[in-house]
């Protein structure tokens, strides 16, 4: 079964715009990933947060976590036309193993 | 580096037919994955390995069979082709060692599956 779901399914916005996605999860996590992957192309990492953390910057990227709500969020700063992808947040339980639980994605359009 | 490498990109199986994916990874990773992509599913784990000579099932395992006979190798079998494993399939590898990038997978560029 799923471990993430994600909101919005979809987004469209104008370059320049902020985009923010959020993540849900079900149970305790060791860290949350987030990756982006362009049409037809294979996953890329962009920033992981473990759970004793609240706030990871990278960038125009800015990743919160909440363990008490089991929820995070990606905000895309001052967004671009390149950053037009889908993007996964991926939970992982246990580092021993380091399996990713993903969530279904959200797909982000930002129109030049 | 050519990082993570996937044989075929693409294939097309017959019902019944048996065929074997290959992934190859040159950063001399432990851990290796294997997933499929479904359309607005995500992706689900077949596969793992937390190092050379082993292996264990993921979430949806079953029709799939797995070997790391080498580090740098992770194959992916499938024995019976049925038509539900029409998919993406993403192969992925970790390095495993303590440290910042320890827990981030490289994903390879995928094979595209179609059974008819």
């Amino acid at each position: 079964s799923q471990q993430g779901e994600e909101d919005p399914q979809a987004l469209s916005i104008q370059e320049g715009e902020n985009a923010t996605m959020n993540c849900s999860y079900k149970t305790s996590i060791n860290n949350l990933q987030w990756y982006r992957q362009n049409s037809g192309r294979g996953l890329v990492h962009l920033i992981l947060i473990r759970s004793n953390e609240r706030e990871k910057h990278s960038g125009r990227l800015r990743v919160t976590l909440d363990t008490s709500k089991k929820s995070s969020s990606l905000l895309i700063t001052a967004s671009r036309a390149a950053d037009t992808a889908s993007y996964f947040c991926a939970t992982v339980i246990s580092s021993n193993t380091g399996k990713l639980i993903f969530g279904q994605g959200t797909t982000l359009q930002v129109k030049p | 580096n050519a990082g993570v490498t996937q044989t075929p990109k693409f294939r097309v199986l017959k019902t019944g037919q048996s065929m074997t994916l290959l992934c190859a990874q040159d950063m001399n990773h432990e851990y290796m994955y294997w997933y499929r992509q479904d359309p607005g599913m995500g992706l689900r784990l077949i596969h793992y390995s937390v190092g050379e000579g082993t292996t264990a099932k993921g979430e949806v395992p079953d029709g799939y069979n797995v070997s790391r006979l080498k580090k740098q190798n992770f194959l992916l079998g499938l024995e019976s082709a049925a038509p539900s494993q029409t998919s993406v399939y993403f192969c992925a590898s970790r390095r495993g060692t303590s440290g910042g990038a320890a827990d981030t997978q490289y994903f390879g560029p995928g094979t595209r599956l179609t059974v008819l």
